[in-house]
């Protein structure tokens, strides 16, 4: 089944602690994407990869970091959380171009206290 | 200016009736649109997309593009409870570049 995995899906942390959720596709997409989604501003951008090593920043990057070591994982790593990044979190996989459409994954649901 | 704007709603459809919903977006050199559907607490899937000017119709729906208006339309036909959700327009390629811009979304209540 083609799918987009992320882990964990719920989080509760501290400020400071480094934390990394995972993201996993089986579908050999080339582009990969990490949002945030918060109340009134809708689904912003964090960071996006368009093949193995090749990553660009989103609209909202600051706090965040990200790599692509492989094609089918792109994590999402947060050096020092603060209670801003409390969020909801998709990953999302297309292959590149400009008509293909991205497959989201579950979500994974951060708190930061 | 937002990138790309949506009237957040709360957008109120009997049931059977069509339901429009509209995005607007700033940056004429975005290449594609896309619609998707978000029910609470779930992820985005996937509606429609579209590139060229014009209509594109798949079933019930049908998206609009008018670039010389920089204006994407969604018309649900024959609206259901199930359609109620908030339907989320994104934009790709903004500003020559590979980013997704999505609008805040448009909450959607069909009414049985």
């Amino acid at each position: 089944e083609a799918q987009v995995t992320q882990n964990p899906r719920y989080l509760i942390t501290v400020t400071g602690k480094k934390l990394t959720v995972t993201c996993s596709q089986n579908m050999n997409h080339e582009y990969m994407s990490w949002y945030r989604q918060d109340p009134g501003l809708g689904l912003r951008q964090i960071y996006y990869s368009m093949n193995v090593e090749v990553t660009d920043k989103g609209d909202v990057p600051e706090g965040y970091k990200v790599s692509r070591k492989e094609k089918r994982n792109f994590p999402l790593i947060l050096e020092s959380p603060s209670p801003n990044q409390t969020s909801l979190y998709f990953c999302a996989s297309s292959q590149t171009g400009a008509t293909q459409p991205q497959h989201f994954g579950d979500g994974t649901r951060l708190s930061i206290l | 200016q937002k990138e790309v704007e949506q009237n957040s709603g709360p957008l109120s459809v009997p049931e059977g009736a069509i339901a429009s919903l509209n995005c607007t977006y700033s940056d004429r050199g975005s290449q594609s649109f896309f619609w998707y559907r978000q029910y609470s607490g779930k992820s985005p899937e996937l509606i429609m997309f579209i590139y060229s000017n014009g209509d594109k119709e798949d079933g019930r729906f049908t998206a609009q593009l008018n670039k010389a208006s920089q204006y994407v339309s969604l018309l649900i036909r024959d609206s259901q409870p199930s359609d109620s959700a908030t339907y989320l327009c994104a934009c790709w390629g903004t500003s020559g570049t590979y980013k997704y811009i999505f609008g805040t979304g448009t909450r959607l209540k069909v009414l049985a």
